[in-house]
C-alpha cells in the first residue's frame, strides 16, 4: 500500500511568516511522529501522537510550534512566526502497534524541507 | 538521557570493499536498534531492526549487530557497490516510542 506522504516536499517561508506542513500516514497505523533533521545532523523528535491524543511534545523547540492530529489520520505541524533557525528538513513517522516496542518499527515520509529567508 | 553516537562521520572506500559503520549507545535498557538509510534530499529507509533479545539481522548484503551490554552496534555491509553510497542513521527507541538518533555515517563508494 501507500507510504508516508508529506505535503508540501519544499517550502520556502520570509521571516515571521506562518507556514503549515502536512502529514498523511500509512492507513490505519496508530502512532504518528514528527522530528526535525538539521543539515548534517540526525533526526531529532518533535513530538508524538497516538491515535488524536498529543501524548509527547516535549521536543518541541517553542511555543510557536504546534502539531495537531484531530481525527487521528491526518496531521499538520504548523510554525508560526518563522525564524532563520526553523529552517530544516521536517520529518513524518508512523508505526502501527505502540504496544509491542521491541518490534516496534517507523516509517518515515520524504519529508518538508523548509527554508526561511 | 540516552545518547547515541556514530563513527565515523564520513567514510570513502573503493567498489567492492567490505566495510562496518559503528553505533554506540548509553543506556543499555533498549528495546530494539534500528538501522536506516537517508539518500540525498530523502526520508529514511528502515534497512535492519534487531530486537533487544537478538544478536543480529541480515539483509542481503547487510548484517547488524547488537551488544546491548557494551552498548554496541555494527552494520556491515559485504562488497559494497557506488549504489550504497547513502548516510546511514541508527536509532533507538524510547518508551513512547519516539526514536533518539545517532547523527549518521556518510559512506561514499567510488566506483
Amino acid at each position: 500500500g501507500a507510504g508516508v506522504s508529506q505535503s508540501p516536499r519544499y517550502k520556502v517561508a520570509k521571516r515571521g511568516q506562518d507556514v503549515a506542513l502536512r502529514c498523511d500516514p500509512i492507513s490505519g497505523h496508530v502512532s504518528l511522529f514528527w522530528y526535525q533533521q538539521a543539515l548534517g545532523q540526525g533526526p531529532e523528535f518533535l513530538t508524538y501522537f497516538q491515535n488524536e491524543a498529543q501524548l509527547d511534545k516535549s521536543g518541541l523547540p517553542s511555543d510557536r510550534f504546534f502539531a495537531e492530529r484531530p481525527e487521528g489520520s491526518v496531521s499538520t505541524l504548523k510554525i508560526q512566526r518563522t525564524q532563520q533557525e526553523d529552517s530544516a528538513v521536517y520529518l513524518c513517522a508512523s508505526s502501527p502497534d505502540p504496544t509491542v516496542l521491541s518490534s516496534y518499527e517507523q516509517y518515515f515520509g520524504p519529508g518538508t524541507r523548509l527554508t526561511v529567508t | 538521557k540516552q545518547e547515541v553516537t556514530q563513527i565515523p562521520a564520513a567514510l570513502s572506500v573503493p567498489e567492492g570493499e567490505n566495510l562496518v559503520l559503528n553505533c554506540s549507545f548509553t543506556d543499555s535498557a533498549i528495546y530494539n536498534l534500528q538501522w536506516f538509510r537517508q539518500d540525498p534530499g530523502k526520508g529514511l529507509t528502515s534497512l535492519l531492526l534487531i530486537q533487544s533479545s537478538q544478536r543480529e539481522q541480515t539483509s542481503g548484503r547487510l548484517n547488524a549487530s547488537l551488544d546491548k551490554s557494551s552498548g554496541r552496534s555494527t552494520l556491515y555491509i559485504a562488497a559494497s557497490q557506488p549504489g550504497d553510497s547513502a548516510t546511514y542513521l541508527c536509532a533507538v527507541p524510547r518508551n513512547t516510542g519516539k526514536l533518539i538518533f545517532g547523527q549518521g555515517t556518510t559512506l561514499q563508494v567510488k566506483p
